[in-house]
């Protein structure tokens, strides 16, 4: 596609359940980035996948985030039993080997009541 | 580890210049950005500036860099009300390069 899309745009989960979000990058883009951004804050890395090499998982804040890449392309965010603070815009990026340019998605909107 | 600092807020009038600033700690950053984001929107790249530059201007936009003292600015001539939205600093970390470290971004007002 042109540009990094996200989806779903908006999603309300209720406290406990799993959510899944997806990114599907810039065609060609190697490297793809996942951030969070929480309400009033800046963004926080979460996790950065580079072609086959094995992801910085870092960024990620418990063991009930997780991340995929399937066939160096699509990349699945998964949070297990949403709390409240996990409440957030979730942002998307990719960009070529060496990420000079990242270019971002419009993000998902996580509600979690 | 890495920290870029940015001010939070700025308001100008119409017409006039801003000037958003920002500050960063790692000294072996080979790129540094500025990212735009609308309300309700994503991170839209405006500009960046590699490290052996001292200024890059295109169009409107000046990107300033001092190196030494890790400073970085971002100039936005004849600010316009569409210019209003959150400016975020960005430096690349990590050992590979792959991780954009961002500032808590500037929110820029444009009063009319």
């Amino acid at each position: 596609g042109a540009g990094v899309s996200q989806s779903p745009s908006n999603k309300v989960t209720e406290k406990g359940k799993d959510v899944e979000l997806r990114c599907d990058p810039i065609s060609g883009h190697t490297a793809l980035y996942w951030y969070r951004q929480s309400l009033g804050q800046g963004l926080e890395f979460l996790i950065y996948f580079q072609g086959n090499s094995a992801p910085d998982k870092s960024g990620l804040p418990s063991d009930r985030f997780s991340a995929e890449r399937t066939g160096g392309s699509v990349s699945t965010l998964t949070i297990q039993r949403t709390q409240q603070e996990d409440s957030a815009v979730y942002l998307c990026a990719s960009s070529f080997e060496g990420g000079f340019e990242a270019f971002f998605g419009q993000g998902t909107r996580l509600t979690v009541v | 580890g890495e920290d870029v600092e940015q001010s939070l807020f700025l308001s100008v009038r119409e017409g006039d210049s801003s000037v958003i600033n920002c500050t960063y700690t790692d000294s072996s950053s080979t790129y540094l950005y500025w990212y735009k984001q609308e309300p309700g929107a994503g991170l839209q790249l405006l500009t960046y500036i590699f490290s052996n530059m001292d200024m890059k201007q295109d169009q409107r936009l000046t990107v300033l860099l001092n190196k030494k003292d890790k400073h970085l600015s971002l100039r936005i001539a004849d600010t316009q009300t569409g210019d209003s939205a959150i400016y975020f600093c960005a430096e690349i970390a990590g050992n590979y390069g792959q991780n954009f470290v961002f500032g808590p971004g500037t929110r820029l007002s444009v009063l009319p």
